[in-house]
């Protein structure tokens, strides 16, 4: 079966300090993934989604990046964090293959705090 | 572009009765999927269950059931029995043309035992 891993679980983090969010996907080849971010109470705003390995999609400007340098491995990042950055950050997989299928499972998220 | 609307910020029902939490939502797409997912306190998104437009037959996930209003746009969960365990944040959400995901704004489900 399939399985989504992220780490950190919870992260504290100076303003102007650098950013690295793992997420990892098992049992599954050539998934698309997703990177969101949920401020408290609030729903899900998609930040990036990727295809493929290399193949990056941004829906939001922002002080962020990601990257999938590996099949099942996508990483969020940041080079200097400002305080907007807070939030809980959710990774997400879905589909095999260019085209996506339809459902998207969640990995466990990383909840950030900028000070 | 597509909406999603949950009209009930917060919702509540007593232990093993049933509840009805609503989602609307707007598209111009003739096939589409509908979704309702669930976030507990650990805020892990879950999948609840899932409707694809184009089949009249509401999905169904043991004690989780849709009222699906393909033409009134009306896309409702039903939770029976209600359990504490299903005390937490509930998202519906629609998937448009380029397979993103349009959230609800949630509605927080309270248990009473």
């Amino acid at each position: 079966s399939q399985t989504i891993h992220q780490w950190p679980a919870t992260l504290v983090q100076p303003v102007g300090s650098p950013l690295s969010l793992e997420c990892t996907v098992e049992g599954t080849s050539n998934p698309n993934l997703y990177w969101y971010r949920q401020a408290a109470g609030r729903g899900l705003q998609l930040l990036f989604y990727s295809v493929g390995i290399g193949q990056i999609s941004s829906e939001v400007p922002q002080n962020l990046s990601a990257s999938r340098p590996q099949d099942r491995q996508f990483i969020l990042s940041s080079k200097k964090l400002l305080l907007s950055d807070s939030g809980f950050y959710l990774c997400a997989w879905s589909g095999q293959g260019p085209i996506p299928t339809d459902t998207q499972y969640f990995g466990p998220g990383t909840r950030l705090t900028v000070l | 572009a597509q909406t999603v609307t949950q009209s009930q910020p917060e919702m509540s029902v007593q232990e093993a009765e049933t509840v009805t939490l609503s989602c609307t939502y707007d598209t111009s797409e003739s096939d589409y999927y509908l979704f309702w997912y669930k976030q507990p306190p650990s805020r892990q998104m879950i999948l609840v269950i899932r409707q694809e437009a184009y089949k009249q037959q509401n999905a169904t996930e043991n004690r989780f059931s849709v009222n699906f209003q393909k033409a009134a746009k009306s896309f409702s969960l039903k939770i029976s029995d209600s359990q504490l365990g299903d005390a937490a944040m509930y998202f519906c959400a629609s998937m448009d043309s380029n397979y993103q995901l349009i959230w609800g704004a949630g509605t927080k489900l309270i248990i009473k035992p």
